[in-house]
């Protein structure tokens, strides 16, 4: 089945660094990608979009970079504040016109001050 | 605009009990989907709704019914809870053309 996953459950970074988030997927027809941040006790918040016809998409202070050869993605953070301490998740759309994500299990960010 | 609400924020049930869950969205979205997020096991879709008047099995859908019957509204029910359903539920809505979906803030559900 498809699945997408995140390498590592925790990482722990210092204030003004830059931080690499890493994602791996399974299915190759998926053709969208999405980076969500989750704060404690509220839902999945948008920070930034790929489609599978591009390699790179910068947002503010974000970078998500989409190896298909490898089935691979990353968010980049630059800069990392101690307002990005959340957990990160990746999401692969299916394939078929549902909509549907495949979540990854989440990767805690932690910034040290 | 709201977004996506949630009613309730939180609830405690009994084995057995029955409840519903309410999701709104005033975005106009076309679809609207029902998760569950457990430690460790990130966001799992129960049910989820391609426009008003359908349903469809997501992941996990054993134990619970939903139902859309207007657009705005998506409703999550639990006809006999059981302590395996105790999660945070969230659900959310996306439109028709793109995919990013947007999250409501979530219920806390505890069945003892």
């Amino acid at each position: 089945g498809e699945s997408v996953g995140l390498h590592l459950p925790t990482l722990s970074v210092q204030e003004g660094d830059n931080s690499i988030i890493n994602c791996a997927y399974s299915n190759s027809a998926s053709d969208y990608f999405i980076w969500y941040k989750q704060e404690s006790g509220k839902g999945p918040q948008f920070i930034i979009d790929i489609r599978s016809n591009m390699d790179k998409r910068q947002g503010q202070r974000v970078t998500v970079l989409l190896n298909k050869t490898v089935k691979h993605l990353s968010l980049q953070i630059a800069a990392t504040q101690p307002g990005d301490s959340a957990v990160y998740f990746c999401a692969g759309r299916d394939s078929g016109n549902t909509g549907k994500l495949i979540f990854g299990q989440g990767t805690t960010l932690q910034v040290k001050p | 605009n709201a977004g996506v609400t949630q009613t309730p924020k939180f609830r405690v049930l009994k084995t057995g009990q029955s409840m519903t869950l309410l999701c709104a969205q005033d975005m106009n979205h076309e679809y609207m989907y029902w998760y569950r997020q457990d430690p460790g096991m990130g966001l799992r879709l129960i049910h989820y709704s391609v426009g008003e008047g359908t349903t469809a099995k997501g992941e996990v859908p054993d134990g619970y019914n939903v139902s859309r019957l207007k657009k705005q509204n998506f409703l999550l029910g639990l006809e006999s809870a059981a302590p395996s359903q105790t999660s945070v539920y969230f659900c959310a809505s996306s439109g028709y053309d793109y995919n990013e979906q947007f999250f409501g803030p979530g219920t806390r559900l505890t069945v003892l």
